[in-house]
């Protein structure tokens, strides 16, 4: 059965440094998500993209993220300066051609530690 | 705006008991409903769904049925096994991102 996949599992990393972290979504499918999760907390959503650009952000998707699709099947988020507060599980989802009806898929997540 | 309400855990049940883990929604329009489930070192599954009013998800003895009148969409099974051990999180979709709740944690006793 076709899988979202995400790598790495883990990231750790100094405060104030870039990451990326990376997905890839089921081959078909044209709708593309992030999600996080705080430790012991919700999954909240952070932002939607298709067609090459993003259709919704939440207000936690401020100026220090960035979503990019560089090729037919990756799908990464970058902070570009982490903060202590981005410590989190970051989860990737994709849906097929009805994004308003079709289930999200998501990956088994990256949790990231900033230290 | 749209938001999910679950039961707080952790839930303790022994095995073979039976399941009730409790979601009510508020949304504009007609959210499609769902269960994820979070197994312990793993993401978001999906174990159940249901699009309109009084449809029926079910999967692996899960069940929960959308209720538009009480707002609801109530996770259910008839005898939990330790290997249900897990987060089990209920959401909505109204528009084109899901809104979680915070999460149950159930655990099962052998």
């Amino acid at each position: 059965e076709p899988e979202v996949t995400q790598t790495p599992s883990h990231q750790v990393t100094q405060m104030g440094q870039e990451v990326i972290l990376r997905c890839v979504p089921i081959s078909n499918h044209l709708y593309f998500y992030w999600y996080r999760q705080i430790l012991g907390q919700k999954v909240e959503f952070l932002v939607s993209f298709y067609n090459n650009e993003i259709s919704e952000k939440s207000e936690i998707f401020d100026d220090q993220f960035s979503v990019e699709r560089p090729d037919g099947s990756n799908f990464t988020l970058k902070i570009r300066s982490t903060k202590l507060e981005d410590s989190a599980m970051y989860f990737c989802a994709s849906t097929g051609e009805q994004s308003f009806t079709d289930t999200q898929y998501f990956g088994p997540g990256t949790r990231l530690t900033v230290l | 705006g749209d938001s999910v309400t679950q039961m707080e855990g952790p839930v303790t049940l022994s095995e073979e008991a039976f399941l009730t883990i409790n979601c009510t929604y508020t949304a504009t329009g007609y959210p499609s409903l769902f269960w994820y489930v979070q197994y312990p070192g793993e993401g978001l599954q999906l174990l159940l769904k249901a699009t309109k009013a009084d449809d029926k998800g079910s999967n692996k003895g899960f069940e929960a049925t959308y209720r538009k009148e009480t707002t609801s969409f109530h996770l259910e099974k008839g005898s939990v096994q330790v290997s249900d051990s897990a987060v089990y999180f209920c959401a909505l979709r109204g528009d084109d991102k899901i809104i979680f709740g915070k999460g149950t944690r159930l655990h099962i006793l052998p």
